[in-house]
């Protein structure tokens, strides 16, 4: 049974440039959450997909955008890319139906220079 | 002031001691109260979880709430270098089954030397 999945591992951008990130949920999941981890700090919360709408969000500006899509897939899209965006990016995949719990994917590792 | 506060440490101890983590938080409305174990260069594990006050044990792992004090510990026993992790405590006011926003602590790192 698969995992959360995420693409790419690793990613290398400008500052000012656009970037996406993808996440496939775990099988049977139906609700995305992103999170931005900085080095030594703890993850923040982004926003949150369920049936193909933004649920929940966090204090991100709205350079910050996400989608769903309609086989619980998201994306993470971020224009004009800051220094301070350089983070580990965590899709974490939950059901309100599967018992407590998000299964995290390992992340996409962002940098920007 | 963060909503939740966890000492970074470093930690660091002899296999087989008995490892005490803990975050206090200061919003009254957390209800459901996690930790997480994070390897490097992965992305968090759930540990344990607990709702309102109250200890919870699972082998090794005790997590205990202390609603009254905005108080939560992670206790593991007999410690083994392969718990040699980051430990992030994560809560959320969310009640039944719908989980939302997750707040977490900054993370204590742990090392477990043979």
């Amino acid at each position: 049974d698969a995992g959360v999945t995420q693409s790419p591992t690793h990613l290398i951008k400008t500052r000012g440039q656009q970037v996406t990130l993808r996440c496939s949920p775990k099988s049977g999941h139906d609700t995305v959450s992103w999170y931005q981890q900085a080095l030594g700090q703890g993850p923040q919360f982004i926003f949150q997909y369920y049936e193909e709408e933004e649920r929940q969000r966090g204090n991100f500006p709205d350079r910050f955008s996400g989608h769903q899509f309609p086989n619980y897939s998201s994306e993470l899209n971020v224009n004009a890319l800051l220094l301070g965006d350089s983070a580990l990016y965590l899709c974490a995949s939950s059901s309100d139906f599967q018992g407590y719990g998000y299964t995290f994917g390992s992340g996409t590792r962002l940098t920007v220079v | 002031q963060k909503e939740v506060e966890q000492d970074p440490g470093p930690l660091s101890v002899p296999e087989g001691a008995i490892v005490s983590l803990n975050c206090t938080y200061s919003n009254s409305a957390f209800q459901y109260f996690m930790w997480y174990r994070q390897y490097s260069r992965k992305g968090p594990e759930l540990l344990m979880y607990t709702y309102s006050s109250g200890n919870k044990e699972d082998g090794r792992f005790t997590a205990q709430v202390d609603k009254s004090s905005k108080y939560i510990s992670l206790f593991i026993r007999d410690s083994q270098p392969s718990d040699s992790a980051t430990y992030l405590c994560a809560m959320t006011p969310d009640r039944g089954s719908t989980l939302g926003r997750l707040y977490f602590g900054r993370g204590t790192q742990l090392t477990v030397w043979p």
